[in-house]
């Protein structure tokens, strides 16, 4: 049975700080990884991740996917109040998303 | 831009009765799902249709839960009877395609309470 799982379920950080979430996968026929940001309503999509070893970067967040691994990872530097919530990881496989149950980031003034 | 409709946004209803929930999915997009997700999990695939078929409801608990999709465009999810584990947000979903890897793009949900 497809599986993922994050870690850690939780991280309380201070603004400023970097974080790092995981995400590691036992997936039949891979074919991608995706991170969503969720705040109290619906999943809104971040990155997307099929090559392994390529960055992926967006201002303050950047993830990268080690295949070999079978893992990815979620950073974000210089973290603000605004980055509070659930970071979401899900492995595409047979045509279906398969979700981890999320890591829930909370960022301190 | 274009954005997945969802409706109702809450939902309160007691246990053993029926409820329906709408979903509208950005124009073009031929895949659409139908997510449940419990509060502290991650969203769980209860059923995923390309056009008007199902590709896949291995998850869907078909006692009580149904889906359709008649014209390939929008969908009903309707559960009869509610039961109080059926409390969950309900999230829809749409992708261009199936067969490529795309993201998902997600509506504002259907939070359910059942009493």
């Amino acid at each position: 049975e497809d599986k993922v799982v994050q870690s850690p379920l939780s991280l309380v950080v201070h603004e400023g700080d970097t974080v790092t979430l995981n995400c590691s996968y036992e997936v039949t026929n891979f074919r991608s990884l995706l991170w969503y940001k969720q705040e109290k309503k619906a999943p809104t999509f971040l990155f997307m991740l099929t090559s392994s070893g390529i960055e992926k970067k967006s201002g303050r967040l950047s993830s990268i996917l080690d295949k070999k691994e079978l893992s990815s990872i979620l950073n974000i530097t210089a973290t603000q109040t605004g980055d509070s919530a659930i970071y979401l990881c899900a492995v595409e496989g047979a045509q279906k998303l398969v979700f981890g149950q999320g890591t829930r980031l909370t960022i301190n003034p | 831009e274009a954005e997945v409709a969802q409706s109702p946004r809450y939902k309160i209803t007691e246990k053993s009765q029926a409820v329906a929930f709408w979903c509208d999915p950005i124009s073009g997009h031929a895949t659409l799902y139908w997510y449940r997700q419990i509060l502290g999990q991650g969203p769980e695939l209860l059923v995923q249709f390309q056009d008007e078929s199902v590709v896949d409801d291995s998850q869907l608990p078909k006692d009580r839960f149904s889906a359709e999709r008649l014209k390939g465009v929008d969908s009903t999810l309707k559960i009869q009877p509610a039961e109080l584990g059926d409390s969950a947000m309900y999230l829809c979903a749409s992708s261009p395609f199936s067969s490529e890897p795309y993201e998902q793009y997600f509506g504002p949900g259907t939070r359910l309470t059942v009493t």
